[in-house]
């Protein structure tokens, strides 16, 4: 199985700020990774897939770059919405694997 | 409107079975993959499995941790998908998420809760 690491697992930071998470697998899944957005007892919503594109609706601050093993996700200038956890997710292959998660809380 | 709606959660004794329900409506369900992701309090997301649509004969995939334990099936003809949890473990306990994960769109369930204790 495809082991998926996200760092860091928490991450403080002020309103602006410019925000990065990595997620690195532990093969090549060329660009197949996707990144959701879950807020506290809600459902994981959708914000970047095929590694770097925006999902619709989704604000242009959220960037996502990378391919093979390691990505990004770039918030580019925090919003109070913002503050939640992200986790990244692969597709290349089954069995689907998850990162841990990084919460992003205020500083 | 697209729905997800899952039932039948509940408490389970270890070495018991339950079988979760996905009721799907505003989309063509019987021509999408349906997965099952799991959720432990304040733990992340694990993927549990899916099932492909008719024309991908319906096949299936499991995470390691639940192959041979759970089977996922659904019925076209009632745009359900089905979870059967067996020799059910205390590490099962989770909220379970059923949703189709397609890239782009994708839309999820608001799940359930199955809780495994004596």
């Amino acid at each position: 199985d495809i082991q998926m690491t996200q760092s860091p697992s928490t991450l403080s930071a002020s309103l602006g700020d410019r925000v990065t998470i990595t997620c690195r697998a532990s093969q090549s899944i060329s660009s197949w990774l996707a990144w959701y957005q879950q807020k506290a007892g809600k459902v994981p919503k959708l914000l970047i897939y095929k590694a770097s594109s925006l999902e619709s609706g989704v604000p242009s601050r959220f960037s996502g770059s990378g391919s093979g093993t390691e990505f990004t996700l770039t918030i580019s200038s925090l919003q109070p919405d913002d503050f939640a956890t992200y986790h990244c997710q692969q597709y290349d292959s089954y069995p689907w694997t998850f990162g841990q998660g990084t919460k992003v809380e205020i500083k | 409107e697209v729905q997800l709606v899952e039932s039948g959660g509940g408490l389970v004794q270890p070495g018991g079975s339950l079988k979760l329900s996905c009721a799907a409506s505003g989309f063509t369900f019987s021509a999408s993959a349906m997965h099952w992701v799991r959720q432990a309090s304040g733990k992340g997301l694990e993927w549990v499995g899916r099932i492909r649509s008719k024309p991908n004969s319906h096949t299936t995939s499991y995470a390691a941790s639940v192959e041979g334990r759970f089977t996922i099936s659904r019925d076209d003809s009632k745009n359900t998908a089905y979870l059967q949890m067996n020799s059910l473990k205390t590490e099962d306990t989770a909220v379970y998420y059923c949703a189709s994960l397609t890239f782009p769109g994708g839309f999820w369930g608001q799940g359930t809760l199955v809780t495994v204790s004596s």
